[in-house]
C-alpha cells in the first residue's frame, strides 16, 4: 500500500514570498491533517479536512496560509506571504474516516525555510 | 484548551536499560493514546497505542500504561538498543466540539549509548 506522498521535500525561500505543498493521501483515507513541527516541539494542527470539507481550521493563521481539498483526494498548503517564523516541517497526514479513533499515517514533510 | 504535557524533553539511558517517558493530557474526552517514533528527517511512525478502555498494553520491548483517572500515560521500553534513538512523541486523541482530534506533546529526545 503506498503511503502519504508529500512534495516538495524541501524548500527555501525569503520572506514575503510564497509557497505551496502538496499532499497525496493514502489511497481511500476521507480525514486529511496538515500538521506544521518546529524544530524541537510536537506536530500543531493547522487544519483538518472531511473528504472535500473543512472540519476544523481554528489554528490556521488565515491571513496568509490557505488549504484546499477540491476533489476530496489531493490537497495544497499555501502560505503567502512567508515570515521567519513559518520556518517549519509541514507534515500531511491521513485516517480511513472521521469520529474513529486509530493510527494517523504521515507523510516525510516538507521542510520549509524562510530566509 | 486542550493539552498535552510531555516529559522529560531530553532522555539518554546505556544499551540494555530501560527507559520511561511519561505524558498527561487535560482533556476528558481523550480515548486515544498513541505513541509516534520520529528518526532525523524521516515521517513519524506509531510504535504503540492504548484505547480508554485498556490500562497495559505490550508489544515485545515496549509497553504503554494509562491511569484515566490521573490522565496520565508512560511509555516505557526495556533492553534499549541504539536502534531505539529517536524522538518520541505522546498524542491524546478524542472529540471536541464534533471533530475527532490528535493533541501531540513536545517529544521526548531518546539517545540510547553503546
Amino acid at each position: 500500500e503506498a503511503g502519504v506522498a508529500q512534495s516538495p521535500r524541501y524548500k527555501i525561500i525569503e520572506k514575503r514570498q510564497s509557497v505551496a505543498f502538496w499532499c497525496n493521501p493514502i489511497s481511500g483515507h476521507a480525514t486529511l491533517y496538515w500538521y506544521q513541527q518546529i524544530l524541537g516541539q510536537g506536530p500543531k494542527l493547522l487544519i483538518q479536512f472531511q473528504n472535500n470539507g473543512v472540519v476544523d481550521d481554528s489554528q490556521l493563521p488565515k491571513d496568509r496560509f490557505s488549504a484546499e481539498r477540491l476533489k476530496g483526494v489531493d490537497s495544497t498548503l499555501k502560505i503567502q506571504p512567508a515570515k521567519l517564523e513559518d520556518s517549519a516541517v509541514y507534515l500531511c497526514a491521513s485516517r480511513p474516516r472521521q469520529g474513529a479513533t486509530g493510527e494517523l499515517f504521515f507523510g516525510e514533510g516538507s521542510r520549509l525555510t524562510v530566509l | 484548551g486542550e493539552n498535552v504535557e510531555q516529559h522529560p524533553s531530553t532522555l539518554s539511558v546505556q544499551e540494555g536499560d530501560s527507559a520511561v517517558i511519561k505524558c498527561t493530557y487535560s482533556d476528558s474526552a481523550s480515548n486515544y493514546f498513541p505513541w509516534y517514533k520520529q528518526e532525523l528527517g524521516k515521517r513519524p511512525q506509531l510504535i504503540i497505542d492504548i484505547r480508554s478502555n485498556v490500562g497495559e498494553k505490550k508489544d515485545q520491548r515496549i509497553a504503554v500504561t494509562l491511569n484515566k483517572t490521573a490522565k496520565h500515560f508512560s511509555l516505557h521500553i526495556t533492553e534499549t538498543q541504539p536502534e531505539d534513538s529517536a524522538v518520541y512523541f505522546c498524542a491524546a486523541g478524542g472529540t471536541t466540539s464534533g471533530t475527532y482530534k490528535y493533541i501531540f506533546g513536545t517529544g521526548t529526545r531518546l539517545k540510547v549509548l553503546a
